[in-house]
């Protein structure tokens, strides 16, 4: 299994409060990728990062912000979170993002929102 | 953006045949990827497509058709285990577009 993990596995929180959700990766892969999981809508791509400091909008970045200062960490940050952001959270990691390069998922972030 | 369609739900009997089709507008997709997903799971990767034509991995073939933006995942010889949700991703550059997974549920 790939080294990802993420960190809190669970959170509740309350509306307007801001929350960080942490991936941290020990395989050294260029790519990470934030998605956002709900039933009926699948994974979507919230934000995803192709280099230290290097980011980029996904479909549904609204209301989000990433960071990467190192290549291991990838942060979510939800800068007032709403009740629209309960889900669940899965960061990813590929390591060149392109062609057969498939991508590995942490364990997911179930985040509820009151 | 890219739609990618599959069908929300199917049912099949132990040791039987699914087939799992995934249909995507043809422009904008360079590969098509498939990937399990057991429920409170993380997803995990099954195929990868870029040519036309059959891949078959033991009892798991996945089959692309560009020009016709169709793929589907054959599950053959059917187990308890592979209930779950089956999810297509159409890729483009370095990011992945999912459609909204079939759930499968295998019923003895």
């Amino acid at each position: 299994d790939a080294g990802i993990t993420q960190s809190p596995r669970h959170k509740v929180t309350e509306t307007g409060t801001p929350v960080t959700l942490r991936c941290h990766q020990t395989e050294n892969h260029r790519y990470m990728y934030w998605y956002r999981q709900d039933p009926g809508h699948g994974l979507r791509l919230i934000h995803y990062s192709y280099g230290v400091k290097d980011t980029d909008k996904g479909e549904v970045s609204d209301g989000y912000s990433v960071s990467r200062s190192k290549t291991e960490d990838f942060l979510l940050t939800l800068e007032s979170a709403t009740s629209s952001q309960t889900s669940v959270y899965f960061c990813a990691i590929s390591e060149t993002g392109t062609g057969n390069n498939e991508q590995f998922f942490g364990p997911g972030t179930r985040l509820t929102v009151l | 953006g890219q739609n990618i369609d599959q069908p929300t739900e199917m049912t099949a009997t132990e040791g039987a045949i699914v087939q799992i089709n995934c249909t995507y507008q043809t422009s904008g997709f360079n590969g098509l990827f498939w990937y399990q997903q057991h429920a409170g799971e993380a997803p995990t990767f099954l195929s990868y497509n870029v040519l036309d034509g059959l891949e078959e991995k033991g009892r798991f073939s996945s089959f692309l058709s560009r020009s016709k933006g169709y793929s589907y995942l054959l599950l053959k010889e059917l187990q308890m285990k592979d209930s779950a949700s089956y999810l297509c991703a159409g890729a483009a550059g370095n990011k992945l577009t999912f459609g909204g997974g079939t759930r499968v549920l295998v019923k003895p």
